[in-house]
């Protein structure tokens, strides 16, 4: 069956450090890949997308990369804040189906 | 601004009636979707329309209607067939279909149903 994993467990990293999360997939074939933030009560907001001949992306302080090989993506935000505590969600498309597979998301608590 | 919609953001329904979560994008997009987030689990797809006049269901479709009469406007009928309808639900927007050249979802801010 078709799967998206994300690290259930929250990650909580001290303020300064690199947060480093993970997207693994199973039975997919994404031409794209994408995360979003979600902060509580709110609607996802997109951050970045790479595309499947792409190893890795930048964007300020974050930073993504993707294995087709592996099937995983890891999202990297460097020099975390506060204001970056939020839940991360990734995002796979379906090509042949024109749809978006989401991810249930990891917590990332940066504390000061 | 442009921007995509959602109202109400807090709903109450009694068991066994029929309700309608609004959706309204300006964003000049041709796809809408909506989406249910339960606590720990992903999004997961209801219905998606790439077009108007045409939606398909998607993951979890049983017990939930749209429409699609206009290109800015997509509501949600959740009704009573819907046994366990409490969720966060978000409806989302993009430019075009999902396989055109890694297109993005915008998202509005949620309605959150609660059945009493």
């Amino acid at each position: 069956s078709q799967k998206i994993e994300q690290n259930s467990e929250a990650l909580n990293i001290q303020e300064g450090k690199t947060a480093t999360l993970t997207c693994n997939y199973t039975n997919y074939s994404p031409a794209y890949l994408q995360w979003y933030r979600q902060d509580p009560g709110r609607g996802p907001v997109f951050l970045l997308l790479i595309r499947e001949n792409e190893k890795e992306k930048r964007k300020e302080r974050l930073k993504v990369t993707f294995d087709t090989t592996l099937k995983q993506s890891l999202f990297h935000i460097t020099a975390s804040q506060p204001a970056d505590s939020a839940t991360y969600l990734c995002a796979l498309d379906d090509y042949n189906f024109n749809k978006f597979y989401f991810g249930s998301g990891t917590k990332l608590n940066v504390k000061p | 601004d442009g921007g995509i919609t959602q109202s109400p953001k807090y709903l109450f329904r009694k068991e066994g009636q029929n309700v309608t979560l609004s959706c309204e994008q300006n964003l000049n997009h041709d796809a809408m979707y909506w989406y249910r987030q339960d606590p720990g689990q992903g999004l997961r797809l209801i219905y998606y329309s790439q077009i108007v006049n045409d939606f398909q269901k998607g993951d979890i479709a049983e017990g939930y209607s749209v429409s699609r009469e206009k290109k800015e406007s997509f509501p949600l009928t959740v009704t009573s067939a819907q046994k366990n309808p409490t969720a966060f639900y978000l409806c989302a927007s993009s430019i075009g279909p999902v396989g055109d050249a890694g297109v993005e979802a915008f998202f509005g801010q949620g309605t959150r149903l609660t059945v009493v």
